[in-house]
């Protein structure tokens, strides 16, 4: 498909437990963003990679969070040792690199429950 | 710090009304603004952006936003609305340099009556 491509589209584990979500961006798109989504904050910006660098960290809510991106591509968010609190829509999105006024495009997101 | 506030959680109109969904925003530096909408159980969908030049900026769907530096604001725009318009509408800005993530309003659910 032409879109962002975000797997599992819904996740369901036990807290304390470790969950990845993968995230394929639009080819050619050389920014990839992951927000998270949920109904008490809203819209939250959680990291940014362009390549496999990721210049943005400021959003991790906590060092059980994690993110890679592997061949300027892919890019898994980890979350060790879930909590309650983790539950959420996890949301990708890329962009092209060329400007900075380029608008990012959105993944269907992931539903993640912490039982 | 960058913020946006859309100050209603909803907004209700007729069909074939014309339908203002409200965005106001604060940055320090030249701002870019977005509008995204998101239907149930879907990520959010591009419509329109303003990044410099004319303060009218048409987007996708009919959508248009008018850009008004004095007061902040960036407020979207349908001549017309549709009851397929019924999503829930975000307002985001980011500035022009420095940090590349959105910082996004908390939503306006929109709302068309047949």
């Amino acid at each position: 498909g032409a879109g962002v491509s975000q797997s599992p589209s819904n996740k369901v584990t036990e807290k304390g437990k470790d969950v990845e979500l993968r995230c394929d961006p639009i080819s050619g798109h050389t920014a990839l963003y992951w927000y998270r989504q949920s109904l008490g904050q809203g819209l939250e910006f959680l990291i940014y990679f362009q390549g496999n660098s990721a210049p943005d960290k400021s959003g991790l809510p906590s060092d059980r969070f994690s993110a890679e991106r592997t061949g300027g591509s892919v890019s898994t968010l980890t979350i060790q040792r879930t909590q309650q609190e983790d539950s959420a829509v996890y949301l990708c999105a890329s962009s092209l690199r060329q400007g900075d006024n380029q608008p990012q495009h959105f993944g269907d997101g992931t539903r993640l429950s912490i039982l | 710090a960058q913020s946006v506030a859309q100050p209603e959680d909803q907004v209700n109109v007729a069909e074939g009304n014309p339908l203002t969904v409200k965005c106001t925003y604060s940055v320090s530096g030249n701002p870019y603004l977005f509008w995204y909408v998101q239907y149930p159980n879907r990520g959010l969908q591009f419509l329109l952006k303003y990044i410099t030049g004319d303060n009218l900026v048409k987007g996708s769907y009919g959508f248009e936003a008018e850009f008004n530096k004095s007061q902040t604001s960036f407020h979207l725009k349908k001549p017309s609305a549709l009851v397929s318009d019924s999503a829930l509408y975000f307002c985001a800005v980011r500035v022009d340099t420095g940090r590349r993530a959105l910082t996004f309003g908390s939503g306006t659910r929109l709302q068309v009556q047949p």
